[in-house]
Protein backbone atom coordinates (compact mmCIF):
# COMPACT_ATOMS: atom_id res chain seq x y z
CA UNK A 1 0.00 0.00 0.00
CA UNK A 2 1.14 3.23 -0.98
CA UNK A 3 1.98 5.21 2.60
CA UNK A 4 1.86 8.78 2.86
CA UNK A 5 3.34 9.56 5.80
CA UNK A 6 3.04 13.52 8.01
CA UNK A 7 5.41 13.83 10.56
CA UNK A 8 2.90 15.35 13.49
CA UNK A 9 -1.09 14.77 13.86
CA UNK A 10 -1.38 17.46 16.47
CA UNK A 11 0.85 20.78 16.70
CA UNK A 12 0.62 23.90 19.01
CA UNK A 13 3.04 26.65 18.14
CA UNK A 14 3.06 30.14 19.09
CA UNK A 15 2.27 33.20 16.98
CA UNK A 16 5.50 34.14 14.56
CA UNK A 17 7.31 30.63 15.23
CA UNK A 18 8.86 29.61 11.87
CA UNK A 19 6.66 26.11 11.30
CA UNK A 20 7.86 22.80 9.40
CA UNK A 21 5.35 20.17 7.94
CA UNK A 22 6.84 17.39 6.91
CA UNK A 23 5.48 15.02 4.27
CA UNK A 24 7.09 11.37 3.12
CA UNK A 25 5.84 8.86 0.34
CA UNK A 26 6.89 5.72 -0.12
CA UNK A 27 5.71 5.16 -3.69
CA UNK A 28 8.01 7.35 -6.08
CA UNK A 29 5.24 9.29 -6.85
CA UNK A 30 6.01 12.09 -8.70
CA UNK A 31 3.47 15.01 -7.76
CA UNK A 32 3.33 15.58 -3.81
CA UNK A 33 0.28 18.42 -2.57
CA UNK A 34 -0.33 20.89 0.55
CA UNK A 35 -4.34 21.26 1.11
CA UNK A 36 -5.72 22.52 4.17
CA UNK A 37 -9.30 22.10 5.14
CA UNK A 38 -11.33 24.35 7.29
CA UNK A 39 -15.18 23.96 8.34
CA UNK A 40 -17.57 25.07 5.73
CA UNK A 41 -14.39 26.34 3.18
CA UNK A 42 -13.47 22.60 2.34
CA UNK A 43 -9.88 21.59 0.77
CA UNK A 44 -8.02 24.61 -0.72
CA UNK A 45 -4.46 23.76 -2.40
CA UNK A 46 -1.76 25.93 -0.64
CA UNK A 47 1.32 23.94 -3.02
CA UNK A 48 2.05 21.47 -5.00
CA UNK A 49 5.28 20.11 -6.35
CA UNK A 50 5.72 18.01 -9.93
CA UNK A 51 9.25 17.67 -9.56
CA UNK A 52 12.12 17.70 -7.34
CA UNK A 53 13.16 21.09 -6.72
CA UNK A 54 10.03 22.23 -8.61
CA UNK A 55 7.12 23.81 -7.29
CA UNK A 56 4.20 26.08 -7.80
CA UNK A 57 1.86 27.57 -5.95
CA UNK A 58 -1.81 26.65 -5.41
CA UNK A 59 -4.68 28.86 -4.61
CA UNK A 60 -3.86 30.00 -1.15
CA UNK A 61 0.24 30.47 -1.36
CA UNK A 62 -0.11 33.46 1.20
CA UNK A 63 2.21 32.98 4.07
CA UNK A 64 3.12 29.70 3.33
CA UNK A 65 6.63 28.07 1.34
CA UNK A 66 7.48 24.47 0.29
CA UNK A 67 11.20 22.73 -0.21
CA UNK A 68 11.31 19.49 -2.43
CA UNK A 69 14.70 18.79 -2.03
CA UNK A 70 14.42 14.97 -2.50
CA UNK A 71 11.52 12.61 -4.31
CA UNK A 72 9.80 11.41 -1.29
CA UNK A 73 9.65 14.42 1.05
CA UNK A 74 7.67 17.50 0.48
CA UNK A 75 7.71 20.22 3.12
CA UNK A 76 5.54 22.90 4.09
CA UNK A 77 6.86 26.07 6.15
CA UNK A 78 5.00 28.83 7.75
CA UNK A 79 7.30 31.60 8.00
CA UNK A 80 5.87 33.14 10.32
CA UNK A 81 2.68 31.83 11.85
CA UNK A 82 -0.42 33.50 12.61
CA UNK A 83 -3.79 32.49 14.33
CA UNK A 84 -5.80 32.40 10.77
CA UNK A 85 -3.44 29.70 9.79
CA UNK A 86 -5.05 27.29 12.39
CA UNK A 87 -5.83 24.50 10.79
CA UNK A 88 -5.43 21.08 9.51
CA UNK A 89 -3.06 20.14 6.76
CA UNK A 90 -3.24 17.83 4.58
CA UNK A 91 0.00 16.37 2.54
CA UNK A 92 -1.44 14.16 -0.68
CA UNK A 93 0.38 12.52 -3.65
CA UNK A 94 -0.36 11.06 -6.95
CA UNK A 95 1.03 9.29 -9.93
CA UNK A 96 0.11 11.67 -13.29
CA UNK A 97 -3.12 10.27 -13.61
CA UNK A 98 -4.28 8.77 -10.59
CA UNK A 99 -6.21 9.03 -7.63
CA UNK A 100 -4.24 10.87 -4.62
CA UNK A 101 -3.46 9.61 -1.76
CA UNK A 102 -3.67 11.45 1.16
CA UNK A 103 -1.70 11.25 4.82
CA UNK A 104 -3.49 10.82 8.22
CA UNK A 105 -2.96 15.03 8.37
CA UNK A 106 -1.33 17.36 10.61
CA UNK A 107 -3.89 19.53 13.19
CA UNK A 108 -2.14 22.78 13.49
CA UNK A 109 -2.95 24.85 16.02
CA UNK A 110 -1.35 28.69 16.64
CA UNK A 111 -1.94 30.17 19.86
CA UNK B 1 -11.38 29.72 -12.23
CA UNK B 2 -12.27 26.91 -12.27
CA UNK B 3 -15.35 26.04 -9.53
CA UNK B 4 -17.05 22.41 -8.67
CA UNK B 5 -20.10 22.39 -6.84
CA UNK B 6 -21.78 19.57 -4.54
CA UNK B 7 -25.15 19.46 -3.26
CA UNK B 8 -25.98 18.95 -0.95
CA UNK B 9 -23.97 20.62 1.66
CA UNK B 10 -25.40 18.04 4.60
CA UNK B 11 -27.82 14.99 4.40
CA UNK B 12 -28.85 12.54 7.25
CA UNK B 13 -30.41 9.71 6.35
CA UNK B 14 -32.27 6.30 8.39
CA UNK B 15 -30.37 3.63 8.11
CA UNK B 16 -32.12 1.73 4.61
CA UNK B 17 -32.08 4.63 2.73
CA UNK B 18 -30.88 5.32 -0.45
CA UNK B 19 -28.22 8.84 -0.70
CA UNK B 20 -27.19 10.81 -3.41
CA UNK B 21 -25.03 13.73 -4.03
CA UNK B 22 -24.15 15.83 -7.07
CA UNK B 23 -21.28 17.49 -8.59
CA UNK B 24 -21.35 20.08 -11.05
CA UNK B 25 -17.97 22.00 -12.58
CA UNK B 26 -18.01 25.44 -14.28
CA UNK B 27 -16.18 23.61 -16.55
CA UNK B 28 -15.72 20.26 -19.26
CA UNK B 29 -13.75 18.03 -17.16
CA UNK B 30 -11.20 15.40 -18.51
CA UNK B 31 -12.13 13.50 -15.48
CA UNK B 32 -13.51 13.58 -12.32
CA UNK B 33 -12.51 11.82 -8.86
CA UNK B 34 -14.19 10.90 -5.35
CA UNK B 35 -13.33 10.47 -2.50
CA UNK B 36 -14.34 9.89 1.28
CA UNK B 37 -13.47 10.88 4.27
CA UNK B 38 -14.74 9.19 7.64
CA UNK B 39 -14.84 11.60 10.84
CA UNK B 40 -11.50 12.46 12.17
CA UNK B 41 -10.31 10.51 8.98
CA UNK B 42 -8.65 12.03 6.20
CA UNK B 43 -9.84 11.87 1.98
CA UNK B 44 -9.73 8.22 0.80
CA UNK B 45 -9.44 7.94 -2.55
CA UNK B 46 -12.91 6.09 -4.13
CA UNK B 47 -12.94 6.46 -8.27
CA UNK B 48 -12.26 8.31 -10.92
CA UNK B 49 -14.59 8.34 -13.92
CA UNK B 50 -12.90 9.29 -17.44
CA UNK B 51 -15.74 8.56 -20.13
CA UNK B 52 -18.69 10.79 -20.98
CA UNK B 53 -21.73 8.98 -19.34
CA UNK B 54 -20.00 6.15 -17.82
CA UNK B 55 -21.46 4.28 -14.57
CA UNK B 56 -19.44 2.72 -12.46
CA UNK B 57 -20.36 0.60 -9.19
CA UNK B 58 -18.63 -0.46 -6.68
CA UNK B 59 -20.73 -2.94 -4.25
CA UNK B 60 -23.89 -0.35 -3.32
CA UNK B 61 -22.21 2.64 -4.59
CA UNK B 62 -23.18 3.50 -8.34
CA UNK B 63 -21.39 6.95 -9.58
CA UNK B 64 -21.92 8.55 -12.95
CA UNK B 65 -20.26 10.93 -14.82
CA UNK B 66 -22.39 13.01 -17.24
CA UNK B 67 -22.32 13.35 -20.89
CA UNK B 68 -21.44 17.15 -21.09
CA UNK B 69 -18.52 15.90 -18.74
CA UNK B 70 -19.64 18.46 -16.17
CA UNK B 71 -21.68 17.08 -13.68
CA UNK B 72 -21.14 13.49 -11.44
CA UNK B 73 -23.29 11.97 -9.02
CA UNK B 74 -22.85 9.70 -6.57
CA UNK B 75 -25.41 7.57 -5.06
CA UNK B 76 -25.33 4.90 -2.19
CA UNK B 77 -28.51 2.46 -1.83
CA UNK B 78 -29.33 1.40 1.13
CA UNK B 79 -27.04 3.17 3.56
CA UNK B 80 -25.28 1.95 6.54
CA UNK B 81 -24.01 3.33 9.42
CA UNK B 82 -20.49 2.29 7.75
CA UNK B 83 -20.84 5.11 4.96
CA UNK B 84 -21.07 7.74 7.28
CA UNK B 85 -18.77 10.37 6.26
CA UNK B 86 -17.90 13.46 3.78
CA UNK B 87 -18.04 12.41 0.22
CA UNK B 88 -16.04 14.69 -2.23
CA UNK B 89 -15.43 14.90 -6.05
CA UNK B 90 -12.75 16.42 -7.57
CA UNK B 91 -11.45 17.64 -10.72
CA UNK B 92 -8.66 18.69 -12.89
CA UNK B 93 -7.58 21.98 -12.81
CA UNK B 94 -5.57 24.73 -14.33
CA UNK B 95 -4.81 22.61 -17.33
CA UNK B 96 -3.46 20.04 -15.27
CA UNK B 97 -4.60 16.61 -14.83
CA UNK B 98 -2.59 16.06 -11.75
CA UNK B 99 -4.05 19.03 -9.64
CA UNK B 100 -7.09 18.47 -8.31
CA UNK B 101 -9.85 21.08 -7.66
CA UNK B 102 -12.61 19.81 -4.37
CA UNK B 103 -16.17 20.20 -4.31
CA UNK B 104 -17.09 21.55 -0.40
CA UNK B 105 -18.42 17.76 0.43
CA UNK B 106 -21.28 16.68 1.42
CA UNK B 107 -21.76 14.94 4.75
CA UNK B 108 -24.02 12.39 5.07
CA UNK B 109 -25.04 11.05 8.84
CA UNK B 110 -26.62 7.58 9.05
CA UNK B 111 -29.56 7.07 12.33
CA UNK B 112 -29.37 3.35 12.98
Amino acid sequence: DVKVTQSSRYLVKRTGEKVFLECVQDMDHENMFWYRQDPGLGLRLIYFSYDVKMKEKGDIPEGYSVSREKKERFSLILESASTNQTSMYLCASTRSRGGYTFGSGTRLTVV
Amino acid sequence: GQQVMQIPQYQHVQEGEDFTTYCNSSTTLSNIQWYKQRPGGHPVFLIQLVKSGEVKKQKRLTFQFGEAKKNSSLHITATQTTDVGTYFCAGPSGGSNYKLTFGKGTLLTVNP
